[in-house]
Order: C-alpha cells, then sequence, then structure tokens
C-alpha cells in the first residue's frame, strides 16, 4: 500500500490567492482527518470525516477554510483568500474502523504552505 | 476538555543514555493512550500505545506505561541512538464516541553520537 498520499508536497503562494491541498487516504479506510502544524499552535485538527461525512469541522479556523470529500479516495483542503498566518504544514491522515478497539491513524508526508 | 500535557523540549542526549519524556493527561472516562514520532520532514508515525489501565506498550526498544492513578504515561527507552532524533508526541483517544486524537504540544529529542 502506497500509504496517505498528499499534494503538493510544497506550496508558495501569494496573499489572496486561493490554496487548494489534496490527500488519498489509504484505500478501505473509514476515517480522514486534516490537520494543521505550526511552531506556535502544535498540531491541531482542523477536521474529520467519517465514511465521507464531515463528523467534526470545529477546528476549522474560519469561514476561508473549507474541505469536502466527494468520494472515498479523495479529499481536499481549501484555502479562499490565503494570509501569511495560514503558512503551516497541513497534514491529512487516515484510519479504520476503530468501533470498540484500538485503531491507528495514518498519516501523510504533509503539504508545506507558504504564502507571503 | 480532554488535554495533553508534555515536557517541553529539546531533550539532548548522548548516544546509548537513558530517555524519559513525561507526558500527563486529563480527560474524562478512560481513553487509550498513544506515542507518535515524527521524523524530520515527516508525517506522524504511531510508535505504540495502551488501552487500558497497567498497560504497557513497546516498540523499537520504546516503552510506556499507562498510570491511570497519576494519569501519566511516560515514554523511556534504556539506550537512545543518532537515529531517534526526532519530535515525539503523546496522544489520547477519547471515549466520547468520535474518533478523534488529541495530541500534546511535542517533544524534541536530540541524540548526538
Amino acid at each position: 500500500d502506497a500509504g496517505v498520499i498528499q499534494s503538493p508536497r510544497h506550496e508558495v503562494t501569494e496573499m489572496g490567492q486561493e490554496v487548494t491541498l489534496r490527500c488519498k487516504p489509504i484505500s478501505g479506510h473509514d476515517y480522514l482527518f486534516w490537520y494543521r502544524q505550526t511552531m506556535m499552535r502544535g498540531l491541531e485538527l482542523l477536521i474529520y470525516f467519517n465514511n465521507n461525512v464531515p463528523i467534526d469541522d470545529s477546528g476549522m479556523p474560519e469561514d476561508r477554510f473549507s474541505a469536502k470529500m466527494p468520494n472515498a479516495s479523495f479529499s481536499t483542503l481549501k484555502i479562499q483568500p490565503s494570509e501569511p498566518r495560514d503558512s503551516a504544514v497541513y497534514f491529512c491522515a487516515s484510519s479504520p474502523l476503530g468501533g470498540a478497539g484500538v485503531y491507528e491513524q495514518y498519516f501523510g508526508p504533509g503539504t508545506r504552505l507558504t504564502v507571503t | 476538555g480532554d488535554s495533553v500535557t508534555q515536557m517541553e523540549g529539546p531533550v539532548t542526549l548522548s548516544e546509548e543514555a537513558f530517555l524519559t519524556i513525561n507526558c500527563t493527561y486529563t480527560a474524562t472516562g478512560y481513553p487509550s493512550l498513544f506515542w507518535y514520532v515524527q521524523y524530520p520532514g515527516e508525517g506522524l508515525q504511531l510508535l505504540l500505545k495502551a488501552t487500558k489501565a497497567d498497560d504497557k506498550g513497546s516498540n523499537k526498544g520504546f516503552e510506556a506505561t499507562y498510570r491511570k492513578e497519576t494519569t501519566s504515561f511516560h515514554l523511556e527507552k534504556g539506550s537512545v541512538q543518532v537515529s531517534d532524533s526526532a519530535v515525539y508526541f503523546c496522544a489520547l483517544r477519547t471515549n466520547t464516541g468520535f474518533q478523534k486524537l488529541v495530541f500534546g504540544t511535542g517533544t524534541r529529542l536530540l541524540v548526538s553520537p
């Protein structure tokens, strides 16, 4: 299995531009998570999906951020318009259905976003 | 709410030294506990886990014991290697019906030859 795939790995954009980050979860996983990592705030959960349905988006910082999961093998995180404070590493993770058991989240390599 | 507190880093050690990274948690009920590791330029990887009190998780020479009485899950390794240099995250999985992890702020470990 190729693991969680994210693209692009690096993105540099100017303030005000739209940014789209992409994620392909591991096949068969029911959960998909988007995280943001910064030095100041550490690792923050932005949103997560179960079977393509958003379950908890309370971590999405503001309306400029949106996430979709049109099918089980693809998700996007969009920032429009982008601002310099959005600069961070964005991780996607997926997980199998845990039920009552313990499960593991598998992380992608991340997308490093720089907004100038 | 649920939270995880880790010791601040960086932790700087010489090769073959003993490692302890402290982690304590606050949670309702009985969460599952995890240690994740992040190597430079990579995403997080699960290192070990424990699901109930007194469970010991272990992997690659690392160990951590779920201590309910002290709400702790300290990470230990008897002899670190340069290749262990990474950022280590303690995390808990809430038992509130939502399948999400709450992470600590991470502790950077630097091991010198």
